[in-house]
């Protein structure tokens, strides 16, 4: 089982719907979870971190964390044509911030 | 304020020839990163510093790969006797503090290996 594991979609949803990105991941001791947007030929971005089971929103974006099923999540509310982008899920190695292991990505595409 | 900057964008080399990254992180991140990320693959970690030392190595696939960085500010990336399979994006980034991961990426080197 590979350590993060994310659906390469693509995953197209229509202009103004909520999108939902999916991750799961092997290390039951994991603690903190991070979302990434990387556009098509850039480099990434962070758009947020949990650490708490439960949601964290900000701005049009959540993240969910259910840790008992080792699932992370990132809604994207009124999703915008400009939110198309491939989307990476990463989780420390081991605990450790300094090494993130990042997932394959899903490609969102939002369509106008 | 100014970003993560690396340099050069693109480098062309020949197989068996070294190359050196160079990364300039924002000012004053004390934190700093090598990832790389082949074509169509997940972001793979290389190596960490914390200021000028590096606690985290883990990441260099072989020990043709090292990395340095000098006044807690420029590190580089040096890889010799290059490979065809180290054809990649080296992304650098740098932050605060590592307990936020790495928060802001450079543009990325693009390394051809022919």
């Amino acid at each position: 089982q590979k350590e993060v594991e994310q659906n390469s979609g693509p995953l197209s949803v229509p202009e103004g719907a909520i999108a939902s990105l999916n991750c799961t991941y092997s290390d039951r001791g994991s603690q903190s979870f991070f979302w990434y947007r990387q556009y098509s030929g850039k480099s990434p971005e962070l758009i947020m971190f949990i650490y708490s089971n439960g949601d964290k929103e900000d701005g049009r974006f959540t993240a969910q964390l259910n840790k008992a099923s080792q699932y992370v999540s990132l809604l994207i509310r009124d999703s915008q044509p400009s939110d198309s982008a491939t989307y990476l899920c990463a989780v420390p190695y081991g605990g450790a911030t300094n090494k993130l292991i990042f997932g394959t990505g899903t490609l969102l595409a939002v369509q106008p | 304020g100014a970003g993560v900057s690396q340099s050069p964008s693109n480098k062309v080399t020949e197989k068996g020839k070294d190359v050196e990254l160079r990364c300039d992180p924002i000012s004053g991140h004390t934190a700093l990163y090598w990832y790389r990320q082949r074509l169509g693959q997940g972001l793979e970690f290389l190596i960490y510093f914390q200021g000028n030392s590096a606690p985290d190595k883990s990441g260099l696939p072989s020990d043709r790969f090292s990395a340095e960085r000098t006044g807690e500010s420029v590190s580089t990336l040096t890889i010799q006797r290059t490979q065809q399979e180290d054809s990649a994006v080296y992304l650098c980034a740098s932050s605060l503090a590592s307990s936020g991961g790495p928060g802001n990426f450079g543009p990325g080197t693009r390394l051809t290996v022919t």
